[in-house]
C-alpha cells in the first residue's frame, strides 16, 4: 500500500542554520511528489512539487527538494532559515492510480531559535 | 484570482446542534477535498468530489456527517448531530483534476462542539 513517512515529528533549529527535513515514500510507480507548509491558525501552502523531469526542484520561500528514487525519499532543504519558516510542513504524494487522493506524511513541526 | 474560500472561521456550538460548513473552490477547478485535522489524528481525508460527483466518501466518520456539491462553484460538509469529538479544523481543498495536479487549500473552519 502507499505510504508517506516523515520521521522527524519535531525539529529544531537555530537562525541562519540549514535545515533539511525527511520524507519517505512507498509507491508503486513513479510519484507525484508534494511538500506543503502550515503555520500557525492557516491552511496548508503549497512550497514545491515534482512530477518528472529534474530530480533537484526549486519552490517557494527559498526551499528546494531532491528526489531520490534509489533511496524513496523526497527531502526538503533550505541553506539558511529564517524565523519565519516556524510552522508545520507536510510531504504528500499524490497520482494514486484510479483515484484523486493524496497521501500526506503525519508532518514535522519546525521550531526555530533566535 | 480568489484561492478557496471557506465560511466560517470559526464555529462553536453545542452538542447535538446541526453544523454547516461551506466551501468555495477555485474557478475552473473540478476536484474538491474536504479534510479534518486534529492533533491526535492528523490529517484526514472524508470525502471527494469530481465534476460536483461524490467519488469516495470512505473517510467520512459516521452517517451523522454529510456533504453535497450542488454545483462546481459550492459545496458545504453538514454535522447532524454535532458531538464534541467533532471538534476539529475543516479544511476544503481544489485541483483542476487527478493526481499530478497540486491541491489548494483554503483556510479552514475550526470547529468547536461543547
Amino acid at each position: 500500500a502507499q505510504s508517506v513517512t516523515q520521521p522527524d515529528i519535531h525539529i529544531t533549529v537555530s537562525e541562519g542554520a540549514s535545515l533539511e527535513l525527511r520524507c519517505n515514500y512507498s509507491y508503486g510507480a513513479t510519484p507525484y511528489l508534494f511538500w506543503y507548509v502550515q503555520s500557525p491558525g492557516q491552511g496548508l501552502q503549497l512550497l514545491l512539487k515534482y512530477f518528472s523531469g529534474d530530480t533537484l526542484v526549486q519552490g517557494i520561500k527559498g526551499f528546494e527538494a531532491e528526489f531520490k528514487r534509489s533511496q524513496s525519499s523526497f527531502n526538503l532543504r533550505k541553506p539558511s532559515v529564517h524565523w519565519s519558516d516556524a510552522a508545520e510542513y507536510f510531504c504528500a504524494v499524490g497520482g494514486v492510480p484510479g483515484t484523486y487522493k493524496y497521501i500526506f506524511g503525519t508532518g514535522t513541526r519546525l521550531k526555530v531559535l533566535a | 484570482d480568489a484561492g478557496v474560500i471557506q465560511s466560517p472561521r470559526h464555529e462553536v456550538t453545542e452538542m447535538g446542534q446541526e453544523v454547516t460548513l461551506r466551501c468555495k473552490p477555485i474557478s475552473g477547478h473540478n476536484s474538491l477535498f474536504w479534510y479534518r485535522q486534529t492533533m491526535m489524528r492528523g490529517l484526514e481525508l472524508l470525502i471527494y468530489f469530481n465534476n460536483n460527483v461524490p467519488i469516495d466518501d470512505s473517510g467520512m466518520p459516521e452517517d451523522r456527517f454529510s456533504a453535497k456539491m450542488p454545483n462546481a462553484s459550492f459545496s458545504t460538509l453538514k454535522i447532524q448531530p454535532s458531538e464534541p469529538r467533532d471538534s476539529a479544523v475543516y479544511f476544503c481543498a481544489s485541483s483542476k483534476g487527478q493526481g499530478a495536479y497540486e491541491q489548494y487549500f483554503g483556510p479552514g473552519t475550526r470547529l468547536t462542539v461543547t
